[in-house]
């Protein structure tokens, strides 16, 4: 057990809709990192936040958004939904900086768009 | 941009085979590397690291050693059993970035009994 809790596990939407993930980090752990997995694309990294704060962009869309509260948890909005958003959402928190604090990856919520 | 390359999968060996999953990257300045692994319906999790060149991580029986020279990461167990049955993930941390892990696309190992 990691220790980062992701919820839902699964969700099914249909197109144009909008979607909350949410995420706990570990106990601890300041940073929030969020990453989306498919299959073409493999994991790329979306956003991260620090303390409640955005520290970092990745390939994170327009429709796409997040924020971290004062209890640490983060979520993820994603809106005006489309096929090719079906993916495994994952968030990953870490203590300190990546060359010596590890990323601890929730078990991630798996998004179908119909 | 720095990227990583992993050798395509699946892999499928017999129990206590051999085994080596190739990783090669390109990054600017000096990476950290790492390999995660995915167990089915979790969460990736680090299996080993090394942070400069010539290093060597290792956790649980896997290997690699970090070279420079080409460019490499290579996984390697002496003995798999079937519980390494996973997807295995190489990546790399960007010299001075402290949070742009850039991931290959993993490879599935499937150990047979």
């Amino acid at each position: 057990d990691s220790g980062v809790t992701q919820t839902p596990k699964h969700l099914i939407t249909a197109t144009g809709q909008r979607v909350t993930l949410r995420c706990s980090p570990r106990s601890g752990d300041l940073s929030v990192y969020w990453y989306q997995q498919s299959l073409d694309q493999g994991l790329q990294f979306l956003i991260q936040y620090y303390n409640g704060e955005e520290r970092a962009k990745g390939n994170i869309l327009e429709r796409f958004s997040a924020q971290q509260f004062p209890d640490l948890h983060s979520e993820l909005n994603l809106s005006s939904l489309e096929l090719g958003d079906s993916a495994l959402y994952f968030c990953a928190s870490s203590f300190g900086q990546l060359y010596n604090s590890p990323l601890h990856f929730g078990n991630g919520t798996r998004l179908t768009v119909t | 941009g720095d990227s990583v390359t992993q050798m395509e999968g699946p892999v499928t060996l017999s129990e206590e085979a051999f085994l080596t999953i190739n990783c090669t990257y390109t990054a600017t300045g000096y990476p950290s590397l790492f390999w995660y692994v995915q167990y089915p319906g979790e969460g990736l999790q680090l299996l080993l690291k090394a942070t400069k060149a010539d290093d060597k991580g290792s956790n649980k029986g896997f290997e690699a050693t970090y070279r420079k020279e080409t460019t490499s990461f290579h996984l390697e167990k002496g003995s798999v059993q079937v519980s390494d049955s996973a997807v295995y993930y190489c990546a790399l941390l960007s010299g001075g970035s402290n949070y742009k892990l850039t991931f290959g696309k993993g490879t599935l190992l499937t150990v047979n009994p």
